[in-house]
């Protein structure tokens, strides 16, 4: 059974850190990887999607990785401000039944 | 906006009432999705429709009951709600079901509580 973790669980960091969000997953057969942001009381938003044929992917100031084989994930975040905080989620889509598999997410909190 | 549309945002329910979950999606996709979401549990997968006509049961299904209206309509129910119930629901869509090449969409959700 396909499990998604996400360390840590919680970051707190000052105004401008670049900072790594990790995520890995124990089946490498996946179809893809979305990683989302999801503000208090709120929906999901997608950030950035990487497919299983891709290393990477960019938008911004938001790099993420892939590594499948290895099973694992990362999100760079650059130059962080205070609007990054949020909790951002990592998915894998499992193929064999078009299942998206969510981590339980990262905490973000960027101190002014 | 386009996008996935939930209704309603927040709802409280008596133990033993029944209450229906609307979402509409505008985007053409094919497959659409409820999940929902629990502290400490991650979101969960509850049915999918992988097409329109199609609906099967996802990770935990007891309790609940979908149909597919039309290609953009998937709504959820709660036939006689119970306290472990009181959680977040999110639907979601995507163009196809099981490609990689597209990601989800998800709506805003709707604020459950059973008292």
């Amino acid at each position: 059974k396909q499990e998604v973790t996400q360390i840590p669980a919680a970051l707190s960091v000052p105004e401008g850190e670049n900072l790594v969000l990790n995520c890995s997953f124990t089946d490498s057969a996946i179809y893809n990887l979305q990683w989302f942001r999801q503000d208090p009381g709120k929906g999901l938003t997608s950030l950035l999607l990487i497919q299983s044929s891709q290393r990477e992917q960019t938008s911004g100031r938001l790099n993420a990785s892939l590594d499948k084989s290895s099973g694992r994930s990362t999100l760079y975040i650059a130059a962080s401000q205070p609007g990054d905080s949020a909790t951002y989620l990592c998915a894998v889509l499992v193929g064999s039944q078009g299942n998206l598999i969510f981590g339980k997410g990262t905490k973000l909190s960027v101190k002014p | 906006n386009a996008g996935v549309t939930q209704t309603p945002k927040f709802q409280v329910l008596k133990t033993g009432q029944s209450m229906t979950l609307q979402c509409a999606q505008d985007m053409n996709h094919n497959s659409m999705y409820w999940y929902r979401q629990d502290p400490g549990m991650g979101l969960r997968l509850i049915y999918y429709s992988a097409s329109e006509g199609t609906t099967d049961k996802g990770e935990v299904p007891n309790g609940y009951n979908v149909s597919r209206l039309n290609k953009r309509e998937f709504s959820l129910r709660l036939e006689s709600a119970a306290p472990s119930q009181t959680s977040v629901y999110f639907c979601a869509s995507s163009p196809n079901f099981g490609t990689g090449g597209y990601g989800y969409t998800f709506g805003s959700g709707t604020r459950l509580t059973v008292v």
